[in-house]
């Protein structure tokens, strides 16, 4: 499968520990993208990587969220001190510079209890 | 401020009626539209963008400006049609904002 891949697909954490997921984007793409979604809406910009360079960080994106893309290939979404309010669907995107396309990963589940 | 507005929750149609589903949006400058598609138990793709001018599934949109609507339309559903969709845009940054999806139902 050369698409987009998460891992892991569902986490359940209890509050106060910290998380970290990891996307593998396409891998001619050099965008890469993470957003939120919660029950009912649609999904949220977090914040977007161009290579290893991050170029924008939503206001969603508190101080205890972290995403990290060393290589400029693979990227990690690392959250500190979770809260119920965290839980959600996690989902990794990317695109070539080229298109404004971007491919969807199949998301990770994340609950806080 | 970029905006992406789903009115319908749920839309439930027969099996070979037509379909359409709205979205208008609001942008300043010249946004860039599309529509994502989210079947059951798999992951988000995307069905189709403005500016390819494309019909894909029978599925068409086009951009209007002056509305600033970017409406979804089938002549014909089909059962196989049911799922999420996600209208959503991206201006001069590369992110896409997201209006809240509607569901589309399709009956026999």
């Amino acid at each position: 499968d050369t698409g987009v891949s998460q891992d892991p697909r569902h986490k359940i954490t209890k509050r106060g520990q910290n998380v970290t997921f990891r996307c593998d984007p396409i891998s001619e793409h050099n965008r890469l993208y993470w957003y939120r979604q919660t029950l009912g809406q649609g999904p949220e910009f977090l914040t977007y990587f161009q290579n290893e360079a991050q170029l924008e960080k939503s206001r969603l994106l508190s101080d205890r969220f972290s995403a990290e893309r060393p290589k400029g290939s693979f990227s990690t979404l690392e959250i500190q001190r979770t809260e119920q309010g965290d839980s959600a669907m996690y989902l990794c995107a990317s695109s070539s510079w080229t298109s404004n396309e971007q491919y969807f990963g199949p998301g990770t589940r994340l609950t806080v209890t | 401020a970029q905006r992406v507005t789903q009115p319908e929750k749920l839309l439930s149609v027969f099996k070979g009626a037509p379909v359409e589903l709205k979205c208008n949006y609001s942008y300043s400058g010249s946004p860039e539209l599309f529509w994502y598609v989210q079947y059951s138990r798999q992951r988000l793709q995307l069905l189709l963008r403005h500016i390819s001018r494309e019909s894909i599934k029978g599925f068409t949109a086009d951009l209007n400006k002056g509305e600033t609507s970017f409406h979804l339309k089938k002549p014909f559903a089909q059962e196989e049609d049911s799922a999420m969709y996600y209208c959503a845009l991206t201006g001069t940054a590369s992110k896409l904002t997201f209006g809240t999806g509607t569901r589309l139902q399709v009956t026999l």
